[in-house]
């Protein structure tokens, strides 16, 4: 069975700080996904980034980065830069190799102070 | 653009009701899914289905069924609403990419059962 991790209920950062969201995981899968999904207060879930386990580099898109240390087993968001735009709950999710439903995490809800 | 849609963004219905949530997806994706969100717990998948007339079984699938009679549309049926059924329901399509699926979601049906 997969388990995503999500250690921080809740974050501040301020307006143009960089920040980093956590997320560990645990499979035996050799070959899975890891995604990052935004959820702002009006509801609909964005997707964000995600990283193959495969993948050497680690996944950037924007101001976001995936901080991917697969001996670990974490893959924690970074945001650069943060916006006022940028609050909102953030779910690490895991994709098994030979499934099609995502495992999430409990999430992590960042606010962003002026 | 990928485009997931449901039929309402806000529910409410009394107890020992039949609910049905609707979701029409755009892309031509196989495969569907539900998921129930609720503080705390993430989002936890009720139901997916791969193809049309086939479904599977998630994590929390006791209270709901489903049916998916064409390709674009997954409905979530709740036999006989109960308050422990208020939630967030989310539904998602996904496609594959690089051997795995990235999910894309519609905005959210919450329903409020009283």
């Amino acid at each position: 069975a997969q388990k995503i991790t999500q250690t921080q209920p809740g974050m501040f950062v301020q307006e143009k700080e960089a920040v980093t969201l956590d997320c560990t995981y645990d499979t035996s899968d050799q070959s899975y996904g890891l995604f990052w999904y935004k959820q702002p207060s009006s509801g609909e879930m964005i997707f964000l980034i995600y990283q193959g386990s495969y993948d050497e580099q680690n996944a950037t898109e924007g101001r976001y980065s995936l901080n991917f240390q697969k001996a670990r087993k974490s893959a924690n968001l970074v945001i650069s830069a943060s916006q006022l735009g940028d609050s909102a709950m953030y779910f690490c999710a895991m994709s098994p190799n030979s499934g099609y439903a995502l495992n999430f995490g409990k999430g992590t809800s960042l606010l962003v102070t002026p | 653009d990928v485009k997931v849609t449901q039929s309402s963004r806000y529910l409410v219905k009394r107890t020992g009701e039949k609910v049905f949530l609707e979701c029409v997806q755009d892309m031509d994706h196989e495969n569907m899914f539900w998921y129930r969100q609720d503080p705390g717990l993430g989002l936890r998948l009720i139901y997916f289905s791969y193809d049309v007339k086939m479904k599977e079984k998630g994590d929390i699938p006791e209270g709901y069924s489903v049916s998916r009679e064409k390709k674009e549309r997954f409905s979530l049926i709740l036999e006989s609403a109960s308050t422990n059924q208020t939630s967030m329901y989310l539904c998602a399509s996904s496609l594959l990419i690089a051997g795995l699926y990235e999910q894309y979601f519609g905005p959210g049906t919450r329903l409020t059962v009283t």
